[in-house]
């Protein structure tokens, strides 16, 4: 079962506009982590934020948590075609074995 | 540094067969998980190893799947008596020790039960 749900699940924008996608999910957690996938194959890490951090940065990547809520977001700044991809973000609940829950997924799609 | 490799990427298989899907960790790490991802169920967590404990099993949807760890390094997960809800990409990720480490992703074996 899935820990949460991301929106939106799909969205479109032109090159160099931001992109911002947002992640809820419902147990505490121990970490969330964002991942990026290409192509429905491997998936690539992007940024993980522990849970008593608010906001992290990487390049063009910008991450936000707020536990009292549970959500995140993504932001992808001045995005860029090569940005075109699923995201998808992970929670690690806390548990043994630090296993992932994923939530859906946001298809991005970045124009020319 | 290599990363997680997995074998074979594409595995086409008739209705009750077995298939073994391999994956092959980072070298130093001491946790592999397995995940499988299909349309209709998203990403899902199947079995995870941590060094010579036995494995956590919780996530495998039934007793037709198993997965071994042999050396404390490379995983076959094994699904016997294939059926069509079977066909995913299956996702192999290994990590160091700790709590606060990442989980890195091999590409994936695609499997396609006719």
């Amino acid at each position: 079962s899935q820990q949460g749900e991301e929106d939106p699940q799909a969205l479109s924008i032109q090159e160099g506009e931001n992109a911002t996608m947002n992640c809820s999910y419902k147990t505490s957690i121990n970490n969330l982590q964002w991942y990026r996938q290409n192509s429905g194959r491997g998936l690539v890490h992007l940024i993980l934020i522990r849970s008593n951090e608010r906001e992290k940065h990487s390049g063009r990547l910008r991450v936000t948590l707020d536990t009292s809520k549970k959500s995140s977001s993504l932001l992808i700044t001045a995005s860029r075609a090569a940005d075109t991809a699923s995201y998808f973000c992970a929670t690690d609940a806390n548990n043994a074995g630090n296993m992932l829950t994923f939530g859906g997924g946001t298809r991005l799609m970045v124009k020319p | 540094g290599a990363g997680v490799s997995q074998s074979p990427s594409n595995k086409v298989t008739e209705k009750g067969k077995d298939v073994e899907l391999r994956c092959d960790p980072i070298s130093g790490h001491t946790a592999l998980y397995w995940y499988r991802q299909s349309l209709g169920q998203g990403l899902e967590f199947l079995i995870y190893f941590q060094g010579n404990s036995a494995p956590d099993k919780s996530g495998l949807p039934s007793d037709r799947f198993s997965a071994e760890r042999t050396g404390g390094s490379v995983s076959t997960l094994t699904i016997q008596r294939t059926q069509q809800e079977d066909s995913a990409v299956y996702l192999c990720a290994s990590k160091r020790g700790g709590s606060q480490e990442t989980q890195y992703f091999g590409p994936g074996t695609r499997l396609l039960v006719l």
